[in-house]
């Protein structure tokens, strides 16, 4: 079975433009989070989505968002970057959701110049 | 509220020793809490996870872990160490509500 798939893997940004990061679950998968991981801030939950609804949603600005699709992939946007945003984002599937086992992709690594 | 405290931010080992990874987690409810590894470069692996049942959890790669309510406490432990156990260590509590948190991590040396 495939793992989670995130894309792209590494990308550089400059400040003030947006970027969008997409995370392919684990198949049968109907739950993602996203996290934003920063060596400052450690491991920070950004949301949750389940069957298209955001569920949960940690303390971001408004200038990060995201979505779920029918498929169950789910894409996060961060729009008018800023030097901070510079961080590894994971995506995690889990089959259950609540206090289900998450399955983490590789993360997209982003930086912003 | 939630919270994850994990007490040692980073822990040096020598290879065959015995391993300590210390948690302690705040809820106002039952949670359920998880141990997650991660190598450099790569995303989290569930090292195990306790959902209620029995208290002393075994996960993969020798580690286990002892859920103490009274203790509020979730460490994580192994009897030996080895070398590829070199990695930076995350205790997780996750909320009825769906809601994570993770600890700041513990970044784990192991020593020839």
């Amino acid at each position: 079975k495939a793992g989670v798939t995130q894309t792209p893997r590494y990308l550089i940004k400059t400040r003030g433009q947006q970027v969008t990061l997409s995370c392919s679950p684990i198949s049968g998968h109907r739950s993602v989070s996203w996290y934003q991981q920063t060596p400052g801030q450690g491991l920070q939950f950004l949301f949750e989505y389940f069957s298209e609804t955001q569920r949960n949603k940690g303390n971001f600005p408004g200038r990060f968002s995201g979505r779920q699709f029918s498929n169950s992939r789910s894409e996060m946007n961060v729009s008018t970057l800023e030097l901070g945003d510079s961080a590894l984002y994971l995506c995690a599937s889990s089959l259950e959701g609540f206090t289900g086992e998450l399955f983490f992709g590789e993360g997209s690594r982003l930086t912003v110049l | 509220a939630q919270s994850v405290t994990q007490l040692d931010s980073h822990v040096s080992v020598s290879e065959g020793t015995p391993v300590l990874l210390r948690c302690n987690y705040s809820s106002s409810y039952s949670p359920s809490l998880f141990w997650y590894v991660q190598h450099p470069n790569k995303g989290l692996q569930l090292l195990l996870k306790y959902t209620s049942a029995a208290t002393l959890v075994k996960g993969i790669n020798g580690f286990e872990a002892e859920f103490k309510k009274s203790e509020t406490s979730f460490h994580l432990t192994k009897p030996s160490a080895h070398m590829s156990d070199a990695a930076e260590y995350f205790c997780v509590v996750i909320s009825n509500a769906g809601k994570s948190t993770f600890g700041d991590g513990t970044t784990l040396t192991v020593k020839p």
